[in-house]
């Protein structure tokens, strides 16, 4: 069984401040996404990684893919209240195209 | 239609009865995904639906649960004798399955939020 470990669960910070969450597996994933939830909503998603190493910046987003496609991190500049949160991350299964498992969640709240 | 569309949004049910939740996915999308997320919670994978390939059921926590999808279009989630810890929002997704390296992109519905008292 694939699983995916999201730390932290939970980060309150001011307004401003940087945050980096991750995203951790003892599995090989050939993608990973990350995924934004607001409360009511459904997931939508923010970025897709696909080659080990890869980094992608959104704005004041920037995501990365280890090297071993095993892990995740999202790290966040300059925090605005429109980031709060539930952040996941999701990793496409190898070998069974299109299933993803996503990890627990880390909720995100900026306070102004 | 323009997005995925749930239905209950809100199921409240008695324990021992049966529930059954309804997903109608973007027109043309033929993976569709169910997961369950509790309360402040990530997403538990429960069935994935590939075209007309076999389910994919790894996911389905007990024999109570079940899941249809007739072609590429409508399913809908069956859940028999609920039990208090079946409460959860059940969410829906679908995707083109298009993507390299399995990176499909799900479009969510809003979920189907079910109270079991």
């Amino acid at each position: 069984t694939q699983l995916l470990e999201q730390s932290p669960q939970f980060l309150s910070i001011q307004e401003g401040e940087n945050l980096t969450v991750y995203c951790n597996s003892s599995s090989v994933f050939s993608s990973l996404q990350w995924y934004r939830q607001e409360p009511g909503e459904g997931p939508v998603l923010l970025v897709t990684v696909v080659t080990g190493g890869e980094v992608k910046k959104l704005k004041r987003l920037t995501f990365q893919f280890g090297d071993a496609r095993k892990d995740s991190s999202l790290h966040i500049t300059a925090a605005q209240p429109g980031d709060t949160g539930l952040y996941l991350c999701a990793g496409a299964v190898p070998s069974n195209t299109g299933k993803l498992i996503f990890g627990q969640g880390t909720t995100l709240q900026v306070k102004p | 239609g323009a997005g995925v569309s749930q239905s209950p949004s809100n199921k409240v049910t008695e324990k021992g009865k049966d529930v059954e939740l309804r997903c109608d996915p973007i027109s043309g999308h033929t993976a569709l995904y169910w997961y369950r997320q509790r309360l402040g919670q990530g997403l538990e994978f429960l069935i994935y639906f590939q075209g007309n390939s076999a389910p994919d059921k790894s996911g389905l926590p007990s024999d109570r649960f079940s899941a249809e999808r007739t072609g590429e279009s409508v399913s809908t989630l069956t859940i028999q004798r609920t039990q208090q810890e079946d409460s959860a929002v059940y969410l829906c997704a679908s995707s083109s399955g298009q993507s390299p390296a399995g990176a499909n992109v799900l479009t969510f519905g809003a979920g189907s939020r079910l109270t079991v008292l």
